[in-house]
């Protein structure tokens, strides 16, 4: 079955530091990845995709994330984090095989990171 | 940009209770998709509904219905509520089609049932 895992509950960083948010998938076949921020008491946000082509994609906010097949990886990442990044970053895969009723594709989430970035 | 609105952010309600959760998209999307978020658990997926009136179960439907009369609207229905029914619920829409899609999410609705 397909999955993601997001091995660390919460990451902290200071501010200015790089941050990276870790994600890894188990599917068969080519992944669709996604990352998706939420910030306090608001909907997800999406954040970036990976489909296919370059494995460093990059989003919204100055956030990339770089897909690594042999790893089965796609880790988020920010040059330097800012106080204001701090939120429940999920990363998403979507399912490998369609509803065989509609053709539709669901989407599985990780658990979950919280970031706190400290001044 | 593609919004997508919930009827209420904050509702509380007793055991027993029907409870309606509704959702609007503004973009013309094919599917709709009721999540509840529980921390630890992440995002589970409730139901999806794929064009008006259709819809199927997701990973966790029991306790649950839904309602898609409406391209734009799709309601989340607690036929009977229960304490373990306390959450965050997050509806998305996408536009459906086969590519992969990014969902757009509402801001939410935190139930709690007593």
């Amino acid at each position: 079955a397909q999955s993601v895992a997001q091995p660390e509950d919460q990451v902290n960083v200071a501010e200015g530091n790089p941050l990276t948010v870790k994600c890894t998938y188990s599917v068969s076949g080519n992944p669709y990845l996604f990352w998706y921020v939420q910030y306090p008491n608001r909907g997800l946000q999406f954040l970036l995709k990976y489909i296919t082509g370059d494995n460093l994609v990059k989003g919204s906010y100055g956030f990339e994330a770089e897909f690594n097949k042999s790893q089965t990886s796609f880790h988020l990442k920010k040059p330097s984090a800012l106080v204001s990044d701090s939120a429940l970053y999920f990363c998403a895969v979507r399912d490998m095989r369609p509803s065989t009723t509609s053709g539709t594709y669901k989407y599985i989430f990780g658990t979950g990171t919280r970031l706190k970035v400290l001044a | 940009d593609v919004k997508v609105t919930q009827s209420s952010r904050y509702l509380v309600k007793r055991t027993g209770e029907k409870v309606f959760l509704e959702c609007v998209q503004d973009m013309d999307h094919e599917n709709m998709f009721w999540y509840r978020q529980d921390p630890g658990l992440g995002l589970r997926l409730i139901y999806f509904s794929y064009d008006v009136k259709m819809k199927e179960k997701g990973d966790i439907p029991e306790g649950y219905s839904v309602s898609r009369e409406k391209k734009e609207r799709f309601s989340l229905i607690l036929e009977s509520a229960s304490t373990n029914q306390t959450s965050m619920y997050l509806c998305a829409s996408s536009e459906g089609g086969g590519r992969p899609e990014t969902q757009y999410f509402g801001p939410g609705t935190r139930l709690l049932v007593l």
